[in-house]
């Protein structure tokens, strides 16, 4: 089963309007977690690492002021999409690594798709 | 740019032929990872490979790395119609924050 859960799957939202995405490790903690975003038929773009505790970062290019994620506890972070816009349909990805383990094993949300009306 | 190059942009097959992908990048690697995806779906790890290593195998999958040349191969053997899907190979440089290649479209036609 999944290891790491987005919520939710699909959402619909009217422009202008913001929108909350979550990701979650269910059977660990992770203190880092990335957000991914794919525009269809394109490859995934990293969009920030999300670090518990503390602020994100960003990666050139991405709003930090219009994508807030927040990382408030070990096993959770959100994507919040504010005022979001049509160009901002996307497929939102999210990945989580376990706190502690040294190996390099990644775990994949199964992602969340957004439109914006 | 830091992202993995990959070719053939799309890929179509008959089933029970072989598939290959290939996968080249620029930046020095810990690891290299390749996954699926199934349209509009998550991703699936398939593999990864060191910067040490050459080949790995897993099942109908052979992955190979050459850090001289910096370029990775997918190799899919027996193609079967489930294996239908995009293919993306993804550079970890470190902190296992990937950077993914724009990935290879894989069409097993019955």
């Amino acid at each position: 089963g999944a290891v790491v859960s987005q919520h939710p799957s699909w959402v619909i939202c009217k422009s202008g309007t913001s929108v909350k995405i979550e990701c979650r490790s269910l059977d660990f903690q992770a203190t880092t977690m990335f957000w991914y975003r794919q525009f269809p038929k394109q490859s995934l773009m990293l969009m920030a690492t999300s670090n518990e505790g503390s602020k994100a970062t960003y990666e050139q290019g991405v709003e930090k002021d219009k994508f807030l994620i927040n990382h408030a506890s070990l096993t959770l972070s959100t994507l919040t999409v504010t005022s979001a816009h049509p160009e901002d349909s996307s497929f939102y990805i999210c990945s989580a690594t376990p706190t502690g383990f040294s190996g390099n094993t990644i775990y994949f949300g199964e992602g969340s798709w957004l439109t914006v009306v | 740019s830091q992202q993995g190059e990959e070719d053939p942009q799309a890929l179509s097959i008959q089933e029970g032929e072989n598939a290959t992908m290939n996968c080249s990048y620029k930046t020095s690697i810990n690891n290299l990872q390749w996954y699926r995806q199934n349209s509009g779906r998550g991703l699936v790890h398939l593999i990864l490979i060191r910067s040490n290593e050459r080949e790995k195998h897993s099942g109908r999958l052979r992955v190979t790395l050459d850090t001289s040349k910096k370029s990775s191969s997918l190799l899919i053997t027996a193609s079967r119609a489930a294996d239908t899907a995009s293919y993306f190979c993804a550079l970890d440089q470190g902190a296992q924050k990937l950077v993914f290649g724009q990935g290879t479209r894989l069409t097993i036609n019955p």
